[in-house]
């Protein structure tokens, strides 16, 4: 069975910067568009960022700019590199996966951006 | 972009009644259509994707069906443990938008 395992989640100062990795097994990255969404405490499901299986990147106005989505595919691994934080950025972090017909979603890191 | 709206955007039903929840388009697009369930601190589960494939180990009594501008997340026999909030998400053509809920109470 797929499993996408989230890491990377932690404290960090506003305007600090954070890595997220996702791994993946048993498939191969470069036939899957992958995502990352997020959920606030309190709040609803919110799309981040999105790779598609060709290389284009995707990003939801609220970080355009200040996060970037990228993926090595010889370590079936997703990143999504945060920088210039805010507190409005604390989240669970959750990456996904599309391709084969199917649909794949991580357990999710925290992220929390507080001094 | 493409916006989606779930509606209503909570129901309280009984116990062993149908539940339908539906999940509307502003515009017409593949069955790229996901389902979601999550309880109170916990992490969304999918139920359903490709508008109506059932995800392994997902109870029978779940439905999805639709497609182009219209979806519906059905419950056949609403148990106790249905209890959860369930959004829907088109997954296909960024961005891959989230409804904004629907929340499932027992009455």
């Amino acid at each position: 069975e797929v499993q996408l395992v989230e890491s990377g989640g932690g404290l960090v100062q506003p305007g600090g910067s954070l890595r997220l990795s996702c791994g993946a097994s048993t498939f191969t990255f470069s036939t899957h568009a992958m995502s990352w969404v997020r959920q606030a405490p309190g709040k609803g499901l919110e799309w981040v960022s999105a790779i598609s299986s060709s290389g284009g990147t995707f990003y939801a106005d609220s970080v355009k700019g200040r996060f970037t989505i990228s993926r090595d595919i010889s370590k079936n691994t997703l990143y999504l590199q945060m920088n210039s934080l805010r507190v409005e950025d604390t989240a669970v972090y959750y990456c996904a996966s599309r391709g084969d017909g199917k649909y794949y979603w991580g357990q999710g890191t925290l992220v929390t951006v507080s001094s | 972009d493409i916006q989606m709206t779930q509606s209503p955007s909570s129901l309280s039903a009984s116990v062993g009644d149908r539940v339908t929840i539906t999940c509307r388009a502003s515009q017409g697009f593949s069955d790229y259509l996901a389902w979601f369930q999550q309880k109170p601190g916990k992490v969304p589960k999918l139920l359903i994707y490709a508008a109506s494939t059932l995800q392994s180990g997902v109870p029978s009594r779940f439905s999805g069906s639709g497609s182009g501008t219209d979806f519906t997340l059905t419950i056949s026999s609403l148990q106790p443990e249905d209890v959860a909030t369930y959004y829907c998400q088109k997954y296909y053509g960024a961005p891959w938008t989230f409804g904004q809920g629907t929340k499932v109470e027992i009455k």
